[in-house]
Order: C-alpha cells, then structure tokens, then sequence
C-alpha cells in the first residue's frame, strides 16, 4: 500500500534552524508537496519538488531524493509565526492519487 | 478576490438532519477537491473533481455527495449527519496536472457541528 511517515511533533526555538522529514513508500511517485496550516485556519501550499535537489523560496526551503524516498522541509531563522502544523503530501500511482501525512505540529520556544 | 470560497463558515446541525456545503474557485482550475479534518487534523481527501468528472472517490459513506453543476463550483450534500460528521471540511482546487506544480488552493473551512 501507499504510506506517507512524518513526526508527529518538532519543538525548536525561535531563531533556530529545524528540518520536518517526510519518507514515503509508494508506487508511481511524481512529485511532494509541503504545507502550512496555522490553529484555526486552511493549509497553505509552501512548496513542491518532483525532481532530486534543493528548493529554497526565503526562509523555507524542501528538498527531495527520489532514490531515498525522503523529503524534508527546512525552516530557518525561525520565528513565532512559525508556530504550526506541517503538512507533506505525495502524487503517486497510475490513478495520481494524492496522500497526505499526518502532520508535524511545529513548536518554538522563545 | 478570494481565490476558493466555502459557505458557510459554520454549520451546527441536528443528527438526521441534511446540509449542503457550497464552493466556488475563480482561478480557473480544472481539478476540485472535498477534505474532512477531524480532530486529529488527518486531513483526509473525500472527493475530487476534474472537468465535472470524478476521479478519485474515497472509501466515504455513500450519504456524502459531491454535485459539480459547473467547472467552478464543487458543492458537498451530506444526508442524515451523525455526530462522527463533525469536523471542518475544506474545499479546495488544483491546476493539477497542468502548470508542472502540485499546489492546493484551499477555502477558509466550515466547520461542522453535529449536535
């Protein structure tokens, strides 16, 4: 079957550098995506990787190794705001399933 | 403009009772989407719409109905709600699989509450 891992809970403090891991075990894989979604609110798209490397957009930045079957999302610099849950979704088989993990509640200590 | 628009924002209802829940996305996407968020913030993809057709359907009860009248509208009716129903549901769309990106646009939420 189709599975996605994050962890359940990262705490970090404010200014810190925190990495939120995503491992997948999939068949037909083209591409993972990350989101933000604050208490209360809609998830919100952050980024996308369908190929191996490194994407930076600001403090945030996701990268992917489609031979490992691992992403990560990096936050740097961070700050309160960044206070969170994370989300990591992956587009797999021949139907182009999307599956979401089950989420990274980020925690940042001053 | 909001991009993908829900209404209503809250819906608190009585068991066996009948709601519908309305969307609206102006980006001109071809891909719709139903979410359910419980408790446990799972987010768990109900249903999806390309083109006003279904491609993908999960394993939901069967008194869950999306209704697409046009590519811009993707509406959710929900027969005879029992307490398990409560939870926010999100609406959201997707260029997918056009524009080489993956990104969910999603709507505000409504939050349901099954009394």
């Amino acid at each position: 079957g189709q599975s996605l891992e994050q962890p359940s809970e990262v705490t970090a403090v404010e200014g810190a550098i925190v990495q939120i891991n995503c491992t997948y075990q999939t068949s037909g894989f083209y591409g993972l995506s990350w989101y933000q979604q604050h208490d209360g609110g809609a998830p919100t798209f952050l980024s996308y990787n369908a190929l191996d490397g490194l994407e930076e957009t600001g403090r945030f930045s996701s990268f992917l190794s489609r031979s490992d079957s691992y992403g990560y999302l990096l936050l740097q610099e961070l700050q309160m705001k960044d206070s969170a849950s994370y989300f990591c979704a992956v587009r797999v088989g021949s139907n182009y399933q999307l599956i979401w993990g089950a989420g990274t509640k980020l925690i940042i200590k001053p | 403009d909001t991009a993908v628009s829900q209404t209503p924002k809250y819906l608190v209802t009585q068991m066996g009772n009948d709601k519908s829940i309305k969307c609206e996305q102006n980006l001109g996407h071809d891909t719709m989407y139903w979410y359910k968020q419980d408790s446990k913030k799972f987010l768990k993809i109900m249903f999806s719409y390309n083109n006003k057709e279904l491609i993908i359907n999960e394993t939901v009860p069967n008194r869950f109905s999306p209704k697409s009248p046009d590519k811009a509208h993707l509406n959710l009716h929900i027969n005879s709600l029992e307490l398990g129903d409560s939870a926010v549901y999100f609406c959201a769309s997707s260029p997918w699989p056009e524009e080489g990106t993956d990104t969910q646009y999603f709507g505000p939420g409504t939050r349901l509450t099954v009394l």
